[in-house]
């Protein structure tokens, strides 16, 4: 399967732990976005990355909120001290350099105890 | 502040009926108006997309139309099957940023009863 790998699937963290969350974009794409999903909400921008530069972040909370997308390795969202509000799917797209077309992983479904 | 405002909220349609999704925005720089579907446990995967230089796109039983004065797009499915039961998304995108973020609509629940 050449699309985007997210993992966890599925993480469960207790209040004020940090919640780390991979994405591993199509093979070949250099640019990374973020997504958070509310229920009955729909898909809310947090980040654009591109390869070892954040190009947007406008969407992503200040604090305890960071992303990277290194020159090895998966897109890493991390999300320090966490707290029940920050209970969401949250989905990598990515796409090649001719845009258009992002292309969307499973999700990672964060809850928070 | 909501960009893209999606309407119905959820959608219950006979097999063989048409589904219309529809869409309205405000911003005139959006260029670029994809369609999500999502399938419960899924990603969103792109279904059909549309530029405002033209009226209508379709593919196979999908159909976008697109009012640019009226700043309004839809997707209609024709001839729904229970296969089709998912949620829908509309979507934009800035002129000029071609690989920009995309504005989601809240969604649509669509429901085709066999």
């Amino acid at each position: 399967n050449a699309g985007v790998m997210q993992n966890p699937r599925h993480l469960v963290r207790r209040r004020g732990q940090e919640a780390r969350l991979r994405c591993s974009p199509v093979k070949g794409h250099s640019h990374v976005y973020w997504y958070r999903q509310l229920p009955e909400e729909g898909l809310k921008f947090m980040v654009y990355l591109q390869k070892e530069n954040i190009i947007d972040e406008s969407g992503m909370p200040k604090e305890r909120f960071s992303a990277e997308f290194p020159k090895e390795g998966p897109s890493i969202l991390r999300i320090q001290q966490v707290v029940r509000g920050d209970s969401a799917a949250y989905f990598c797209a990515s796409s090649g350099d001719s845009g258009d077309i992002q292309y969307f992983g499973a999700g990672t479904r964060l809850s928070v105890l | 502040q909501q960009q893209v405002k999606q309407s119905p909220q959820s959608l219950i349609v006979q097999k063989g009926g048409i589904s219309i999704i529809n869409c309205a925005y405000e911003n005139t720089a959006f260029d670029y108006f994809p369609w999500y579907q999502q399938f419960p446990g899924k990603g969103p995967a792109l279904l059909i997309a549309i530029r405002p230089d033209v009226s209508e796109k379709k593919e196979g039983r999908f159909t976008i139309s697109f009012n640019k004065s009226a700043k309004q797009f839809s997707l209609h499915i024709m001839d729904s099957q229970p296969g089709d039961s998912a949620t829908y998304f509309c979507a934009a995108r800035r002129r000029g940023s071609t690989l920009g973020r995309l504005y989601f609509g809240r969604g649509t629940q669509l429901t085709v009863w066999p």
